[in-house]
């Protein structure tokens, strides 16, 4: 049965620095990755999919990369900014229509 | 282009009484999806409906069903509303792998 976990649970960084945030999941033999972020109160929207074939993928700032041997995906965020606030999860499947969500990562950039 | 609309934004109901929440997506997508999301826990899948025709339950399909009423169209009913049922639910259909969400529907039940 898949399990993610991200940690940590929360976030705080001042406005320019980069970082990661990280995704684990237990099942190795996985479909495809994708990350999400969510705003208070909103709904989730689509960052980042990665397919079990590729390595990373890439839009504007962010960074994704998906290392299926240690189970592990991070989402990299270059030059942070506050707009950037949210909480950010990832989700995994493996090929049977269930997606399994981490509980997610809130991310606060101070200004 | 709308994508994943639901209805209602918001509901109370009392114990025991019985509401479907609506969803409708406009992509084309074939699979589509109920979750329920609760602080601490994340986003737990309910139903899922791979394509028309079908459905299949999810990780807490206990007091809930639903009804794929066509490509388009994925309700969600609770029969007997309880307190553990409130939550914020969220719609989600996929294309091309992708899961798109709708905004959600928040749930209290008294």
């Amino acid at each position: 049965k898949q399990e993610v976990t991200q940690i940590p649970a929360a976030l705080s960084v001042p406005e320019g620095e980069n970082l990661v945030l990280n995704c684990s999941f237990t099942d190795s033999a996985i479909y495809n990755l994708q990350w999400f972020r969510q705003d208070p109160g909103k709904g989730l929207t689509s960052l980042l999919l990665i397919q079990s074939s590729q390595r990373e993928q890439t839009s504007g700032r962010l960074n994704a990369s998906l290392d299926k041997s240690s189970g592990r995906s991070t989402l990299y965020i270059a030059a942070s900014q506050p707009g950037d606030s949210a909480t950010y999860l990832c989700a995994a499947t493996s090929g049977t229509y269930k997606y399994i969500f981490g509980t997610g990562t809130r991310l606060k950039v101070l200004a | 282009n709308a994508g994943v609309t639901q209805t209602p934004k918001f509901q109370v109901l009392k114990t025991g009484q019985s509401m479907t929440l609506q969803c409708a997506q406009d992509m084309n997508h074939n699979s589509m999806y109920w979750y329920r999301q609760d602080p601490g826990m994340g986003l737990r899948l309910i139903y899922y409906s791979a394509s028309e025709g079908t459905t299949d339950k999810g990780e807490v399909p206990n007091g809930y069903n639903v009804s794929r009423l066509n490509k388009r169209e994925f309700s969600l009913r609770l029969e007997s509303a309880a307190p553990s049922q409130t939550s914020v639910y969220f719609c989600a259909s996929t294309g091309a792998n992708v899961l798109t969400f709708g905004a959600g529907s928040r749930l209290t039940v008294l």
